[in-house]
């Protein structure tokens, strides 16, 4: 059964501190995504990462890819509580039984940064 | 930017009626695809679709149907609504190995 798992689902940090969120999968694939989803809103594309050893960075948030592991970790630097939504990975099956750009979604990191 | 229009933001049916939910894009994608959302279970996929006329089933794909008779139009229908489909509908596009640019969704209740 192909999964996607993230830890944590919940995670409440201070302003100021790092933190860093896992995202977990059973595939081999090398394709994979970061979403952003604020409340009552829908799915903001944050990061793609196509490669072992992909490391994309946008402001205070960095994602990277290993392959190998089937790991892949979204790190958040000298949080900010503009940063609080839900985060998402998802994994593309492409090759596994699935079309090109089908992705199977983990189940989200929901963030919440406080003064 | 990709625009992906949902017709509905908020729509609200009775059990039994026949739903449909609309689902534009204009950047030409050849993917597009329906999703529900539900707090603790995340995105499940329910249809998708890769070209125009052909169709995938996803993961939930029990008590819908879709079409999909034009390259930018994804309908999603809920043959019979019950109340057990109330949730947030999320219609997606895509192209190639890129990401899936999502609509703003529609929050279906159905009474």
């Amino acid at each position: 059964e192909l999964k996607v798992e993230q830890n944590p689902l919940f995670l409440s940090m201070q302003e100021g501190k790092n933190y860093t969120i896992y995202c977990n999968y059973s595939t081999t694939s090398d394709r994979l995504y970061w979403y952003r989803q604020d409340p009552g809103k829908s799915l903001e594309s944050l990061f793609v990462l196509l490669s072992n050893g992909a490391v994309k960075q946008e402001g205070r948030l960095m994602a990277s890819l290993d392959t190998k592991a089937r790991l892949s970790t979204l790190h958040i630097t000298a949080a900010v509580h503009d940063l609080s939504a839900t985060y998402f990975c998802a994994v593309d099956i492409w090759g596994y039984g699935g079309s090109q750009g089908n992705l199977i979604f983990g189940k989200g990191t929901k963030l919440s940064v406080k003064p | 930017d990709v625009k992906v229009t949902q017709s509905s933001r908020y729509l609200v049916k009775r059990t039994g009626e026949k739903v449909f939910l609309e689902c534009v894009q204009d950047m030409d994608h050849e993917n597009m695809f329906w999703y529900r959302q539900d707090p603790g279970l995340g995105l499940r996929l329910i249809y998708f679709s890769y070209d125009v006329k052909m169709k995938e089933k996803g993961d939930i794909p029990e008590g819908y149907s879709v079409s999909r008779e034009k390259k930018e139009r994804f309908s999603l229908i809920l043959e019979s609504a019950s109340t057990n489909q109330t949730s947030m509908y999320l219609c997606a596009s895509s192209t190639g190995n890129q990401p899936q640019h999502f609509g703003d969704g529609t929050r279906l209740s159905i009474l």
